[in-house]
């Protein structure tokens, strides 16, 4: 069992659909998290928010629009991706940004096919 | 720019036995945080390790251990008494301390576990 759940945990796409991908902590943690995960490279950080408040955008492309209505739920609303969007997606929480100890617990992520 | 590197792309241990997980990273800061995340076939990254810059002992956790060695940036991952279920990707991943740290990662290392 997990304290960060994502939903769904597997999605095909096309270049031109718009989709979501959902994120819920259920650990009262204050600040959440995207990253990236592709083939052969690091995990990139994608967007930070911090009491609902976006601190950090990592140069992400605009076709990728996060969304945080509340401290417990993130969305990354998807439209007109490309074949190389095609990862997995993997969503975090930490108690707050505030001390860069906090442990960062990740969810068990979205598998994202675009074709 | 930080960054963390882990040389070893595959490992393998028999089971019962030890094996070590190379870690370097480049920084310039002397206040950070070091850690060692597993990742297993479900995909989701947990906690193994972490280690605070400013302390020199050692971190460990049951039959896991770290060697930290701050003035040669090396941070390797003893797993001792290994088990089956070990089997996973290891990430190294650095984070500056204060409150805009964010956890970099290394590429990983596949760890198997040969019964």
């Amino acid at each position: 069992e997990t304290g960060v759940t994502q939903t769904p945990r597997h999605l095909v796409m096309g270049m031109t659909n718009k989709k979501s991908l959902k994120c819920e902590q259920h650990l009262g943690h204050n600040a959440m998290y995207w990253y990236k995960q592709s083939a052969k490279k690091p995990l990139e950080l994608m967007f930070v928010y911090n009491f609902k408040e976006q601190t950090e955008n990592n140069s992400v492309p605009s076709r990728f629009s996060p969304e945080c209505p509340n401290s417990s739920h993130l969305f990354l609303h998807l439209h007109t991706l490309q074949p190389e969007d095609s990862a997995l997606y993997l969503c975090a929480s930490s108690q707050d940004t505030g001390y860069s100890g906090n442990t960062i617990y990740f969810g068990e992520g979205s598998w994202l096919t675009v074709v | 720019a930080q960054t963390v590197t882990q040389s070893q792309p595959e490992m393998s241990v028999q089971e019962a036995e030890t094996v070590t997980l190379s870690c370097t990273y480049d920084t310039s800061e002397s206040d950070y945080y070091l850690f060692w995340y597993k990742q297993p076939p479900s995909r989701q990254m947990i906690l193994v390790i972490r280690q605070e810059a400013y302390k020199q002992q050692n971190a460990t956790e049951n039959r896991f251990s770290v060697n930290f060695q701050k003035a040669a940036k090396s941070f390797s991952l003893k797993i001792s008494d290994s088990q089956l279920g070990d089997a996973a990707m290891y990430f190294c991943a650095y984070r500056l301390g204060g409150s805009q740290g964010n956890l970099i990662f290394g590429k990983g290392t596949k760890l198997s576990v040969k019964p």
